[in-house]
């Protein structure tokens, strides 16, 4: 089926240790984002990718990077895994049609810091 | 910056009433979308309904209703009918016309359960 596919669905990580999240769109979307969820606060934007090739800050970029590797693929690194970054993550991908970005979301990624 | 504001974090309602979720928000911008996201327990994020500002009327989407007030910045979301179904975290969202690469600025989110 045509979406966003997120890897992995869970995973569990010592503080200190550093992981990436991988995210892909069968879609021929232009822009990618990463977004975190956290109880009480709603999706905040991490990065994003108006296009290939670049990337730029959202709202929450700190302890994060983000690698724009084709168009498909939008993925999101944690370099030194801290328990503040604990969270489910999701990436979206859409595209622009008269203004309006119509989104499609991946299934999330929830990542435990112990 | 937009801020969008959810000021109920929890709902219940008896299956078969109408319900209404509150929200409001604060931009400088004209131009934008809203929107009411639904996420079940199973994480996936759908779409409810959307309204454009510079449209008066206001979204429908078959059970579920906007009132839709500019000038008070207020977007609330009315289901009627309620459902077991409905049962969910539901997130307001804006997204600005202007330069904005469609991000979207989310609301708290509201927890809706609906009784049998």
């Amino acid at each position: 089926n045509a979406g966003v596919t997120q890897t992995p669905k869970f995973q569990v990580l010592k503080t200190g240790q550093s992981m990436t999240l991988q995210c892909a769109q069968d879609m021929n979307h232009n822009s990618m984002y990463w977004y975190r969820q956290d109880p009480g606060m709603g999706l905040r934007l991490i990065y994003y990718s108006a296009s290939e090739g670049t990337t730029d800050k959202g709202e929450v970029p700190n302890g994060y990077n983000v690698s724009r590797l084709n168009k498909r693929e939008f993925s999101l690194r944690l370099e030194s895994a801290a328990p503040s970054q604990t969270s489910v993550y999701f990436c979206a991908s859409s595209e622009a049609v008269g203004g309006y970005y119509g989104y499609t979301f991946g299934s999330g990624t929830r990542l435990t810091v112990v | 910056a937009q801020t969008v504001t959810q000021s109920q974090p929890e709902m219940s309602v008896q299956e078969a009433e109408t319900v209404t979720l509150s929200c409001t928000y604060d931009t400088s911008e004209n131009n934008y979308y809203l929107f009411w996201y639904k996420q079940p327990p199973s994480r996936q994020m759908i779409l409810v309904i959307r309204q454009e500002a510079y449209k008066q009327q206001n979204a429908t989407e078959n059970r579920f209703s906007v009132n839709f007030q500019k000038a008070a910045k207020s977007f609330s979301l009315k289901i009627s009918d309620s459902q077991l179904g409905d049962t969910a975290m539901y997130f307001c969202a804006f997204m600005s016309l202007a330069r904005s690469y469609g991000k979207l600025t989310f609301g708290q989110g509201t927890i809706l359960t609906v009784h049998p």
